[in-house]
């Protein structure tokens, strides 16, 4: 039982890249949400899933895009990265809203 | 939407002593306050977590306490450890998410 992964855990873009982080979990929950964390700022929720097939924003979605096409995998894209998204980013899952969020390790992305 | 604030930003105390927390937040509909704990480095990790229907709940050194009348809940540590340096952050339910508070980074000094 691996829980939460993320892959990759670090990666290094240039302005204007786009890449895709990708977030597995093992444990059959219908609840993903994808944070990012700033120093200083917590954990900001970027996008949430609710089940396979749903996705919705949150409370920093701009420049990013998400897809939920198997209830085991949240996908994180960023289309054109920028320097504002350097940041380390976070996925959890859990099995109903008013539960236990699980986390992955985190991915550490720097854009230059 | 839920507005959760968290004090203090920082917090240094003597191995030993007792370390708090505090949370406010502004639905008082939200029935459910989850506290995480984040070591250096590591991914944030669920300690303890109350619900509307209990004042206080404890495990072992940590408890935390809830005043829904006032709207706000708290992290209490007792006899602090070094294991317990870390950034601990406080949360409350907004829809299908959680909104977390922005975090305390607590260190224990020997």
């Amino acid at each position: 039982n691996a829980g939460v992964t993320q892959t990759p855990k670090f990666r290094v873009l240039k302005t204007g890249q786009s890449m895709t982080l990708l977030c597995a979990q093992d444990m059959n929950h219908e609840y993903m949400y994808w944070y990012r964390q700033d120093p200083g700022m917590g954990l900001r929720l970027i996008h949430y899933s609710v089940g396979e097939g749903t996705t919705a924003k949150g409370e920093v979605p701009d420049g990013y895009n998400v897809s939920r096409l198997k209830k085991q995998n949240f996908l994180l894209g960023l289309e054109s990265a920028a320097p504002s998204q350097t940041s380390v980013y976070f996925c959890a899952s859990s099995y109903v809203p008013y539960n236990e969020q699980f986390f992955g390790p985190g991915t550490r992305l720097t854009v230059l | 939407g839920e507005n959760v604030e968290q004090h203090p930003s920082t917090l240094s105390v003597q191995e030993g002593d007792s370390a708090v927390i505090k949370c406010t937040y502004s639905d008082s509909a939200s029935n459910y306050f989850p506290w995480y704990k984040q070591e250096l480095g590591k991914r944030p990790q669920l300690i303890i977590d109350i619900r509307s229907n209990v004042g206080e709940k404890k495990d072992q050194r940590i408890a935390v306490t809830l005043n829904k009348t006032a709207k706000h809940f708290s992290l209490h540590i007792t006899e602090t450890q070094p294991e317990d340096s870390a950034v601990y952050f406080c949360a409350a339910p907004e829809g299908y998410k959680l909104s977390f508070g922005a975090g305390t980074t607590v260190t224990v000094r020997a």
